[in-house]
């Protein structure tokens, strides 16, 4: 299994400008979800999905776009990005909710908005 | 979910134990503590998570006080490989979106040689 994969892994914007972070896994699990992180804090939640077709907002929403058309991929856009949204942005996924059921980060896109 | 406070950073001499305490006074009885760590610009680990009781696995060991308002992740030989941020959690277990994880600032445990 590859785990949970993220393309590209670094990408450069400039403001006004529209994107998709790609985030696919092979296990079959059916929560994921998406995090950025900024300098010298923890991670926090932009959106995240409980199955195909669902999906819902976390800490950080603004700005972000998700859909889950298939288990496998959840890809977030950016619609106009913004220097704000620089970044690091992590994917995960999970088992459905319930006791148990460690998620599994990917490696991580650094996205720089000038 | 529950907040939890951390120490900012530890030091851990190598080959010894570390011990990276977590307060939750606030934690309530369908929460579980996580622990995950992230190493350097990788993404987060998981590592143990528990309910009531002591709990241990072939990376660490997490002790749970009675009351359950703090817990204590241990990594029985620290290496140098282990430092890392480590972030305690608590996470509901039944209810919607059961999987968020709400992270913290987390511990920044450094392992000297």
């Amino acid at each position: 299994n590859a785990g949970v994969t993220q393309t590209p892994k670094f990408q450069v914007l400039k403001t006004g400008q529209s994107m998709t972070l790609q985030c696919a896994q092979d296990m079959n699990h059916e929560y994921m979800s998406w995090y950025r992180q900024d300098p010298g804090m923890g991670l926090r939640l932009i959106h995240y999905s409980v199955g195909a077709g669902i999906t819902d907002q976390g800490e950080v929403p603004n700005g972000y776009n998700v859909s889950r058309s298939t288990t496998e991929d959840f890809p977030l856009r950016l619609l106009s990005a913004a220097p704000s949204q620089t970044s690091v942005y992590f994917c995960a996924s999970s088992q459905s909710g319930g006791r148990g059921g460690e998620q599994y980060f990917g490696p991580g896109t650094r996205l720089t908005v000038t | 979910d529950a907040k939890t406070t951390q120490p900012t950073s530890m030091d851990c001499a190598e080959g010894r134990a570390a011990n990276l305490p977590c307060n939750h006074s606030t934690i309530s009885g369908n929460e579980y503590v996580y622990w995950y760590r992230q190493i350097h610009s990788q993404g987060p680990q998981y590592i143990i998570h528990g309910l009531k009781n002591n709990e241990t696995n072939e990376m660490a060991s997490l002790i749970i006080t009675e009351d359950r308002k703090s817990s204590t992740l241990i990594l029985p030989h620290a290496t140098l490989r282990d430092t890392a941020v480590y972030y305690c959690i608590v996470r509901r277990t039944r209810g919607g979106a059961t999987n968020k994880l709400i992270f913290g600032t987390g511990t920044l445990l450094a392992v000297q040689p």
